[in-house]
C-alpha cells in the first residue's frame, strides 16, 4: 500500500509569498492530521479532519494558515503571506477514525522563508 | 498546564545494552499512549500503543510500560543494535476524538 504523501518535499519561498503544501492520505483513512515540527516547539497539531471535515483547528497559528480537504483522497494546507517564522518541517498524517488508531506520517515539506 | 516530558539530551549506549526512555505526564489522564521512531528527513513511524489497563506491552526487542499512577511510560529496547538509533517520541490522546499530543522525543544513539 502506498502511505501517505507529501508535496513538495522542499520548498524554499520569500516571505510575503504563498506557500501550498499538499498530502494524500492512505487510501481507507478517514482522519487526517496536519503537524508542524521545530527544534524549538516539537511536533505541534495544527489542524485535524474526519471525513473531509475539519474538527479542531485550535493550533493553527493565526489567520495567516488555511487548511482545507475537498475529497477524502486530497488536503492542502496554505500559508498567506509566509513569514520566516513559518520556516519549520510540515508533517501530513492519516489514521483510520477510531480511538487507539496509530497515525500513518508522510516524509514532510521542509519549508524555508528567506 | 499540560505537560509531556521526555529527556532532551540524547542518549547514548553500547550495542547489545538495553536503552529505556522514558515519558512523563502531567494534567493528562491517557485512555493510551503510543511510541513512535523517527529517523532524520523522515516522518514518525507508529511502534506500540499501550492502554490504560495494561501495565506492558512487547514486540520483539521491545517493551513499553504505562504506570498511571506515576503518570510515567517507560520505552525498553533489548539487545540494542546501531540500526536503533534514531528519535523516539511517546504520544497521549487526551480524551479528544483520536487527536495525540506530542512529547518533544529522546534521541538514542546506539555504539557499535
Amino acid at each position: 500500500d502506498a502511505g501517505v504523501i507529501q508535496s513538495p518535499r522542499h520548498e524554499v519561498t520569500e516571505m510575503g509569498q504563498e506557500v501550498t503544501l499538499r498530502c494524500k492520505p492512505i487510501s481507507g483513512h478517514n482522519s487526517l492530521f496536519w503537524y508542524r515540527q521545530t527544534m524549538m516547539r516539537g511536533l505541534e497539531l495544527l489542524i485535524y479532519f474526519n471525513n473531509n471535515v475539519p474538527i479542531d483547528d485550535s493550533g493553527m497559528p493565526e489567520d495567516r494558515f488555511s487548511a482545507k480537504m475537498p475529497n477524502a483522497s486530497f488536503s492542502t494546507l496554505k500559508i498567506q503571506p509566509s513569514e520566516p517564522r513559518d520556516s519549520a518541517v510540515y508533517f501530513c498524517a492519516s489514521s483510520r477514525e477510531q480511538k487507539n488508531q496509530p497515525q500513518h506520517f508522510g516524509d514532510g515539506t521542509r519549508l524555508s522563508i528567506l | 498546564s499540560q505537560k509531556i516530558e521526555q529527556n532532551s539530551e540524547a542518549l547514548n549506549i553500547q550495542e547489545g545494552k538495553t536503552a529505556t526512555l522514558t515519558c512523563n505526564y502531567t494534567n493528562y489522564s491517557p485512555a493510551y499512549l503510543q511510541w513512535y521512531r523517527q529517523d532524520p528527513g523522515r516522518g514518525p513511524v507508529f511502534l506500540l500503543l499501550i492502554r490504560e489497563n495494561e501495565k506492558e506491552k512487547r514486540k520483539e526487542r521491545l517493551k513499553v510500560t504505562f504506570d498511571t499512577t506515576l503518570k510515567q511510560s517507560l520505552f525498553h529496547i533489548t539487545a540494542s543494535q546501531p540500526a536503533d538509533s534514531a528519535t523516539y517520541l511517546c504520544a497521549l490522546d487526551n480524551n479528544a476524538g483520536n487527536m495525540l499530543t506530542f512529547g518533544g522525543g529522546t534521541r538514542l544513539m546506539v555504539k557499535p
